[in-house]
């Protein structure tokens, strides 16, 4: 199986909040990531924790980390239409030598 | 500041004939550099990875080769394209050391006809 998984699709209204949810199964990860992809575009780091952390807020968006169970999600709160996008999880461990290792993306579409 | 810069951004092509996508970086030094396939509903596939000038590592077979002249120049390159060659390429980069978060290019959307 993947060492990254997470659903490919969430679908929400406009004003509500979005919950994309990712496993892992390497417990050796030091960091764990969230990217996301607008159409056409490359990826951009939306944010990152620490294995160490259990939650990371920056504005409308908290990072959870469960170490135990190896599951981290991201919230986004009052999601707006500019949300819509690929959200790619992401975990490695800290130096570049180590290869970061991605889920498949979950397509979040907002509706009006 | 940092820059990662990839082009062309789109390319038609046809089966048979040659690729060359490149990929450059500014800003930094020694940088890892990555060429990953995005297939659609498919997530990222990581083709090939570069810790240094002339380094390359292959994590998929295919038709596909990486050449790295330059510290901060990955080329991605083909001699003859395939139909299954198309979909969307993104070039990265990481520090070595640190958070080493991966920064990504903008893509190259290919499709071979």
């Amino acid at each position: 199986g993947e060492d990254v998984e997470q659903s490919l699709f969430l679908s929400v209204r406009e004003g509500d909040s979005s919950v994309i949810n990712c496993t892992y199964t390497d417990s050796s990860s030091t960091y764990l990531y969230w990217y996301k992809q607008e159409p056409g575009a490359g990826l951009q780091l939306l944010t990152y924790i620490f294995s160490n952390m259990d939650m990371k807020q920056d504005q409308r968006l908290t990072v959870l980390l469960n170490k135990k169970d190896k599951h981290l999600s991201l919230r986004i709160a009052d999601t707006q239409t500019g949300d819509s996008a690929i959200y790619f999880c992401a975990e490695s461990m800290a130096g570049g030598s180590y290869i970061p290792t991605f889920g498949r993306g979950t397509s979040l579409i907002v509706h009006p | 500041s940092q820059t990662i810069h990839q082009w062309p951004a789109t390319l038609v092509q046809p089966v048979g004939s040659p690729l060359s996508l490149e990929c450059t970086v500014e800003g930094t030094s020694n940088p890892n550099l990555y060429w990953y396939r995005q297939a659609a509903g498919r997530g990222l596939q990581l083709l090939f990875y570069s810790v240094g000038i002339g380094q390359i590592s292959s994590e998929v077979p295919q038709n596909l080769s990486a050449s790295r002249p330059q510290d901060r120049q990955f080329i991605l390159s083909s001699k003859k394209l395939l139909l299954s060659d198309s979909g969307f390429y993104l070039c990265a980069w990481r520090k070595t050391r640190g958070l080493s978060e991966a920064f990504f290019g903008q893509g190259t959307r290919l499709t071979v006809v």
